[in-house]
């Protein structure tokens, strides 16, 4: 069975609408994390959650937003979405400090 | 430079061996780990070593850790058309975030 769950799998908004991706888990895990993937490229971090502390990546642009309203669900949130936020965007977590991460499937985000 | 290094492609023929190769920056790293992802897929957890022991086995996989070096390796038996993926090494060291390089694509081919 999933244990990390991201929802939509394919995801389409119009530029500058709006819009949240999903993620929940069954793991109990404290820390979860967002990544956003774009072809060829190694996954990078937009930010992630150690329990309810929320850690944002330095470079990470202010139109990226995260909640996390209790252990199981984390959202990302996409003010305004530009076609370069056009991405494959990955939700993981992981137990304690040290240990793996898991991943979800993953959603396709596609701007227009 | 990056901070985890890897080939960009790799093609070998259905049967033989792969070796996949990073390298890695962070000499604190204490878990360095290796992901595999299919085309529109999340990434999937292969196997990971602790930076104490330098190779770890497990069916068709082989890793190999040269801490000296900062050099780790996944071998793959036997290699199948369905190990046609993406290869992710990622580290992580004193903090608890992963690292990942830019994976390797494994194309197999008959």
């Amino acid at each position: 069975d999933a244990m990390v769950i991201q929802n939509p799998r394919y995801q389409v908004t119009q530029f500058g609408k709006p819009v949240t991706l999903s993620c929940s888990q069954t793991l109990n895990h404290n820390v979860m994390y967002w990544y956003q993937q774009k072809s060829s490229q190694a996954p990078k971090l937009l930010f992630h959650y150690y329990d309810k502390d929320f850690n944002n990546e330095a470079d990470t642009p202010d139109n990226f937003q995260s909640r996390r309203p209790n252990t199981s669900f984390c959202f990302l949130d996409i003010r305004s979405p530009g076609l370069g936020d056009a991405a494959m965007y990955l939700c993981a977590t992981s137990g304690v400090p040290n240990t793996e991460a898991f991943f979800g499937q993953g959603t396709r985000l596609t701007v227009v | 430079g990056e901070d985890v290094e890897q080939s960009l492609f790799l093609s070998v023929r259905e049967g033989d061996s792969s070796v996949i190769n990073c390298t890695y920056t962070d000499s604190s790293s204490t878990y360095l780990y290796w992901y595999k992802q299919e085309p529109g897929a999340g990434l999937q957890l292969l196997t990971y070593i602790f930076s104490n022991m330098d190779m770890k086995q497990d069916q068709r996989l082989t890793v190999l850790l040269n801490k000296k070096d900062k050099h780790l390796s996944l071998r793959i038996a036997d290699t199948q058309t369905g190990d046609s993926a993406i290869y992710f090494c990622a580290e992580r060291g004193g903090s608890y975030i992963p690292t990942f390089g830019r994976g390797t694509s494994l194309i197999v081919h008959p």
